[in-house]
């Protein structure tokens, strides 16, 4: 089974902290995305990369910002964490160019 | 861009069957996906359509027409553990962004 592993299931951070959340995935898939999800806006997609070092601005990259330096690995960094960034982020990977993604169980990190 | 309206909420009755629909605006297309999420949980992938017509996966069929940028998730012999939300979601094609509706929330009722 593809596993998608997001590292930290929950976080409370201080307005101003870095942030980091990584996520991990076993079957060495080409892209990787990261959402956030809050209610009533579904999922909204922040960056996604298609292979190691490229990376791809979503709809909402402000104040975000990603890593892939392995294949395996995708890295959502909040420079200076902010109050409006309390939510859900879900990482999810894809073998190809279309088709199933695969999510991890999610963050859900609180700014205060 | 991409954008993709589909209805907030639906109640429906155990046994029942369901239609969610979804629209959308797109430069490109790729294919049009369906995704279950339950509360607390991770989304989960259940049908994909890349070509016009019926696609059926057991309870759930999807259909796809892209002359109307329009495609529906069906739920047939609705069951009380089918309570979720939906999320339709395009892809305008190759190594693109996957862009998600801001789905549905299905509940079953006895």
């Amino acid at each position: 089974d593809v596993k998608v592993t997001q590292s930290s299931r929950y976080l409370v951070k201080r307005t101003g902290e870095k942030v980091f959340l990584e996520c991990v995935q076993d079957m060495d898939h080409e892209n990787m995305f990261w959402y956030r999800q809050d209610p009533g806006l579904g999922l909204r997609l922040i960056y996604f990369s298609y292979d190691v070092k490229m990376k791809e601005k979503g709809d909402i990259p402000e104040g975000y910002s990603v890593s892939r330096e392995k294949k395996e690995r995708f890295s959502l960094i909040l420079e200076s964490a902010s109050t409006n960034q309390t939510s859900m982020y879900l990482c999810a990977s894809r073998p190809g160019v279309s088709g199933e993604l695969f999510f991890g169980e999610g963050s859900r990190l609180t700014v205060l | 861009g991409q954008s993709l309206e589909q209805p907030s909420e639906v109640t429906a009755v155990e046994g029942a069957i369901v239609q969610i629909n979804c629209t959308y605006q797109t430069s490109g297309f790729y294919g049009l996906s369906w995704y279950q999420q339950h509360d607390g949980g991770a989304p989960t992938f259940l049908s994909y359509n890349a070509l016009d017509g019926l696609e059926e996966t057991g309870r759930f069929s999807s259909f796809l027409s892209r002359s109307d940028s329009y495609g529906y998730l069906l739920l047939q012999e609705l069951q009380m553990k089918d309570s979720a939300s939906y999320f339709c979601a395009v892809s305008p094609g190759g190594y693109q962004k996957v862009t998600f509706g801001i789905g549905t929330k299905l509940q079953v009722i006895p």
